[in-house]
């Protein structure tokens, strides 16, 4: 099983206020772990990727952070939400080889208000 | 940069009316395509990778192609429960951890 838990589904936060959002898998371990970003009508937006625990890259300048504190969890952080930030948010994995397809959660609806 | 792009945006079909997909894109060295289903609200399931030129791949009333420039998602038959966003995306052999995504062709098929 490539289960991917994400929560909450939906969240509706003030302009200012800090997030955290949660993403842990099962499965095999020490998977890619990749939080992406869907706008209405758009592709997805690769955020962040992490190879490893601790280990984060950023793909787009942003006001958004993640972590990655156990081999499963992923966690996707700001300290001050902007109104932009507002979008749907999945967290995916892969099996942590070449040629293999992402597997993503559920997705978190966020709207910054 | 590499690019995909999918069309059309939307697509409506009667039920038993088959149609294809198309997704074309710019890679510098293709590693993968993947195809997804998006139902609303919901994150993407994966559907199909295809690696090489001239690949085919079948599950149920899906069929996805792949040439050097596009990748085609024929639906043949189609049923209203197969109604649901269809997303293209791309891994390039210099980028093993970003696929890059298509916009989507919206699919609705009614009875």
């Amino acid at each position: 099983s490539q289960t991917i838990h994400q929560w909450p589904a939906t969240l509706v936060q003030p302009v200012g206020s800090p997030l955290s959002l949660e993403c842990t898998v099962e499965g095999t371990s020490n998977p890619n772990l990749y939080w992406y970003r869907q706008a209405a009508g758009r592709g997805l937006q690769l955020l962040f990727y992490s190879v490893g625990i601790g280990q984060i890259s950023s793909e787009v300048p942003q006001n958004l952070s993640a972590s990655r504190p156990q081999d499963r969890q992923f966690i996707l952080s700001s300290k001050k939400l902007l109104l932009s930030d507002s979008g749907f948010y999945l967290c995916a994995r892969d099996r942590g080889r070449y040629n293999t397809e992402a597997f993503f959660g559920q997705g978190t609806r966020l709207t910054v208000v | 940069e590499d690019q995909v792009t999918q069309s059309p945006e939307a697509l409506r079909l009667q039920e038993g009316e088959s149609s294809s997909l198309n997704c074309s894109y710019t890679v510098s060295g293709l590693r993968g395509l993947f195809w997804y289903r998006q139902d609303p609200g919901k994150g993407p399931e994966f559907l199909f990778t295809l690696y090489s030129a001239g690949e085919e791949k079948e599950k149920e009333r899906l069929k996805a192609t792949l040439t050097k420039k596009e990748s085609f998602l024929h639906i043949t038959a189609p049923k209203p429960e197969d109604s649901a966003t269809y997303l293209c995306a791309v891994q390039a052999k210099n980028n093993n951890n970003d696929m890059r995504f298509g916009a989507g062709t919206r699919l609705t098929v009614k009875p």
